[in-house]
């Protein structure tokens, strides 16, 4: 069946340090991929998507590239802010029936330091 | 536009009680998920539904009741509540195409 496995955090970076947050994916066809963020006490925001190989989904510095050829979708920003402290989880979604719910990795704390 | 509206925010209950966690949506949309936020687990589907009348199980469904009447609503139902069951749930809705809209979640803790 779909999986997701992301990097275990927590991760802690300085202010203005680069990101990056590895996320691989097992899956039947071509899914859509996603990241969700979660700040402390909230749900569950989407962060950017991309729908087919190549794609390259954006959002608020944030970036994501599908890469069918290794079947990854990580997600960089170039400079963190103590604002970006959250868990960030790495999703996929099939088509159809059971295809098309929505299967996640376990999660990445973030914590950004100023 | 209220998008995925859960109620209640925080609930607790005892062990061996029931109770329905409520989710409505004014989205129109056909997927209707329920999710367990447990730490270091990510979170877990429970039930979904892909249209009303259409239910059926994901990964966690022990100790769970959905049922689909509606489009808009989809309530999960605790037949007997128990500590394991302790978690935050999140109701998610979806098109049939790209992601998924969360609700802002339900906090149970079973004592």
């Amino acid at each position: 069946g779909n999986s997701v496995t992301q990097m275990e955090g927590p991760v802690t970076l300085s202010e203005e340090a680069f990101l990056t947050i590895n996320c691989t994916y097992t899956a039947t066809g071509y899914p859509s991929l996603f990241w969700y963020v979660q700040y402390p006490g909230e749900g569950l925001q989407l962060l950017l998507k991309a729908t087919k190989a190549d794609d390259k989904g954006s959002n608020k510095g944030f970036e994501a590239t599908y890469r069918k050829e290794t079947t990854s979708f990580h997600l960089e920003k170039g400079s963190v802010q103590v604002s970006d402290s959250a868990v960030y989880f790495c999703a996929l979604r099939g088509y159809g029936g059971s295809q098309g719910n929505l299967i996640f990795g376990k999660g990445t704390k973030l914590s950004v330091k100023p | 536009n209220a998008g995925v509206t859960q109620t209640p925010k925080f609930q607790v209950l005892k062990t061996g009680q029931s109770m329905t966690l409520q989710c409505a949506q004014d989205m129109n949309h056909e997927y209707m998920s329920w999710y367990r936020q447990d730490p270091g687990m990510g979170l877990r589907l429970i039930h979904y539904s892909v249209g009303a009348g259409i239910t059926d199980q994901g990964e966690v469904p022990n100790g769970y009741n959905v049922s689909r009447s509606t489009t808009e609503d989809f309530p999960l139902r605790l037949l007997s509540a128990a500590p394991s069951q302790t978690s935050v749930y999140f109701c998610a809705t979806a098109g049939t195409a790209y992601g998924y809209t969360f609700g802002s979640g339900t906090r149970l803790t079973v004592v």
